[in-house]
This record gives C-alpha cells, structure tokens and sequence, in this order.
C-alpha cells in the first residue's frame, strides 16, 4: 500500500512569504501529525489531527497552522516566513492515535532566505 | 525540552558487531518508541514497546524498558552498513504527541 506522501519535497521561500504543505496520509488513518525538525531543535512536535479535529498543537507561534480534510489529507500553513523557519517538516499518520506507532513521510525541506 | 535523551549521542563500529544505543525520558509514559532515520529523509518505526513490557525483539533488534528508572535500551545484533543511521527513541508522556530525544548518531563501516 502506498506510504505516507508530502509534497513538494523541496521547497526554498523568502522572508515573508507563505508556505503550504501537503500530507497524504496512508489509506484509512484517520490521525495525521506533524514535526520539525532542525539541527538544533531537533524533532519538535507542530500539531495532530484526529477526523478533522485538532487534538494537540505544540508549542510553535500561531504563524503556524494546520487542518484536515474528510479524507483525511492534512495541510499546514506558515505565514510571515522567517528565516528560523527552515526545517525539515515530517508528516506522520496513523490508524489511531498513539497506537502501534507512526509512519511518516519522507518529508519537505523548506529553505526560508 | 525534549523528553528523551539518547546516549551516545554518535556510534561508530565494524560491520558484524553489536550496536546499543540508551534512551532516558523524565515522566511516565505509556510507550516508548524507537525510529531510524537515513541522511535527513523520514523517519521509519522500529518497534513500540508499552510500559507494562519489559523486552520485545523484531529480527536484529532488541529493546529494553526499565520504568523505574525510565531508561530503555536498543541493541542491534551481528550490525550492517545499511544500519548506518540516526537512531531516536520517542515517548507519549503528552496524549496524542510524540516527544523525540536528541538521537544516536550510528555508523557501520564495512
């Protein structure tokens, strides 16, 4: 069955700008989460949603936003792009939460100059 | 902060031998997970052991779990160069997140 897919990969913005990313997750999860991660933060959890409701959101500025469609697919936002903001961005999914583990995609690299 | 601290933070050893990597997390949890990540891509789900567990095995891996002294361990036997890795261990001590610790840094030569 196909995995978990986020799209763009790569992505380079500049300072200001907006971002949207996608995550697909696998067929029939229903709980998509997402992270950041940077080399100096490490993997820091963004938000989970769970049939189109948010159950969890990290502690990020509200720059950063997220939702979920009845299909399950998960988009986040970031606006007003800064330059702290590039990261690589993991989206994970799963049948239930915090079951039987994650899988997560491979993941979009945004690079903000 | 983050809740998992691995140790060591980077690994280096022969292809054959045998590879751990210790996790230590500061609440109570309900599970601990360990993940693998190549070169910056996703990360990949190991194995999942609950707090009532105190070892479980998949293949070449074997995990610990001490919640007394909330550490947990993973050992990969007879290792290979495509173990070579960052090794991190996650915990659900917040419902619905996982915490993810500092990783291990782990390298195979052949």
């Amino acid at each position: 069955k196909a995995g978990v897919t986020q799209t763009p990969r790569y992505l380079i913005k500049t300072r200001g700008q907006q971002v949207t990313l996608s995550c697909s997750p696998i067929s029939g999860h229903r709980s998509v989460s997402w992270y950041q991660q940077t080399p100096g933060q490490g993997l820091q959890f963004l938000f989970e949603y769970f049939s189109e409701t948010q159950r969890n959101k990290g502690n990020f500025p509200g720059r950063f936003s997220g939702r979920q469609f009845s299909n399950s697919r998960s988009e986040m936002n970031v606006s007003t792009l800064e330059l702290g903001d590039s990261a690589l961005y993991l989206c994970a999914s799963s049948l239930v939460p915090d079951a039987y583990g994650y899988t997560f995609g491979s993941g979009t690299r945004l690079t903000v100059v | 902060s983050q809740q998992g601290e691995e140790d060591p933070q980077a690994l280096s050893i022969q292809e054959g031998e045998n590879a751990t990597m210790n996790c230590s997390y500061k609440t109570s949890i309900n599970n601990l997970q360990w993940y693998r990540q190549n070169s910056g891509r996703g990360l990949v789900h190991l194995i999942l052991i609950r707090s009532n567990e105190r070892e479980k095995h998949s293949g070449r891996l074997r995990v610990t779990l001490d919640t007394s002294k909330k550490s947990s361990s993973l050992l990969i036997t007879a290792s290979r160069a495509a173990d070579t890795a960052s090794y991190f261990c996650a915990t659900d001590a917040n419902r619905d997140k996982l915490v993810f610790g500092a990783g291990t840094i782990l390298r195979v030569k052949s």
